[in-house]
């Protein structure tokens, strides 16, 4: 089955501790972006990336670090996460003849307190 | 750069009527596609449709029609014979034509149906 899994699904942590929320694609596909939700502000990119090894800023990048050595993963790395991160968050993936745009994993809440 | 505007927070229809949702884009892309997702209550993002900038029909899955009028930059999303469970959370999305792939999101229209 084609699917985008993210993992874990939930998370709660202490602020300070370093933490990595993976993601994972089986669809061979180039693009893949994380996103957050809060409410009121719709989803946000935070970062994407068009391939291998290549990585580039959103909207909203303070605070995370990503990297892309796979092609079919991307890890999102909150090296010091604070509670302004508490969030949801989703990874999505695409590709150039990807008819619906983007398919997304089922999402991560995380809280930091 | 690309903007969703989405200008109501909140609706409420009664079960089996049909409702509409707003959306409205700005874009100086000249190729682009615009998309609905539909967010329950249990957090998944579920595509619902899709309208490429230059399809000359309106486009419709089900109970779902995007009404597009590409000259006033909307896009509105109607659902049909509305059921409890579109209870949900609705987002409108533009992506650019070409090599870039980024989603740009509305901030979300909350859809209550009553019994």
């Amino acid at each position: 089955e084609a699917q985008v899994t993210q993992n874990p699904r939930y998370l709660i942590t202490v602020t300070g501790k370093k933490l990595t929320v993976t993601c994972s694609q089986n669809m061979n596909h180039e693009y893949m972006s994380w996103y957050r939700q809060d409410p009121g502000l719709g989803l946000r990119q935070i970062y994407y990336s068009m391939n291998v090894e290549v990585t580039d800023k959103g909207d909203v990048p303070e605070g995370y670090k990503v990297s892309r050595k796979e092609k079919r993963n991307f890890p999102l790395i909150l090296e010091s996460p604070s509670p302004n991160q508490t969030s949801l968050y989703f990874c999505a993936s695409s590709s150039p003849d990807s008819y619906y745009g983007y398919t997304f994993g089922s999402g991560t809440r995380l809280t930091v307190v | 750069a690309q903007k969703i505007t989405q200008t109501q927070p909140g609706m409420f229809v009664q079960e089996k009527e049909a409702v509409t949702l707003d959306c409205t884009y700005d874009t100086s892309d000249p190729s682009y596609g615009l998309f609905w997702y539909k967010q329950p209550s249990s957090g998944e993002m579920i595509f619902l449709i899709y309208q490429g900038s230059y399809d000359q029909q309106n486009a419709t899955e089900g109970r779902y029609s995007l009404n597009f009028q590409k000259a006033r930059k909307s896009a509105n999303l109607v659902i049909s014979a509305s059921q409890l469970g579109d209870s949900a959370m609705y987002f409108c999305a533009m992506r650019p034509g070409g090599s870039n792939y980024k989603l740009t999101f509305g901030k979300g229209t909350l859809l209550t149906v009553n019994p």
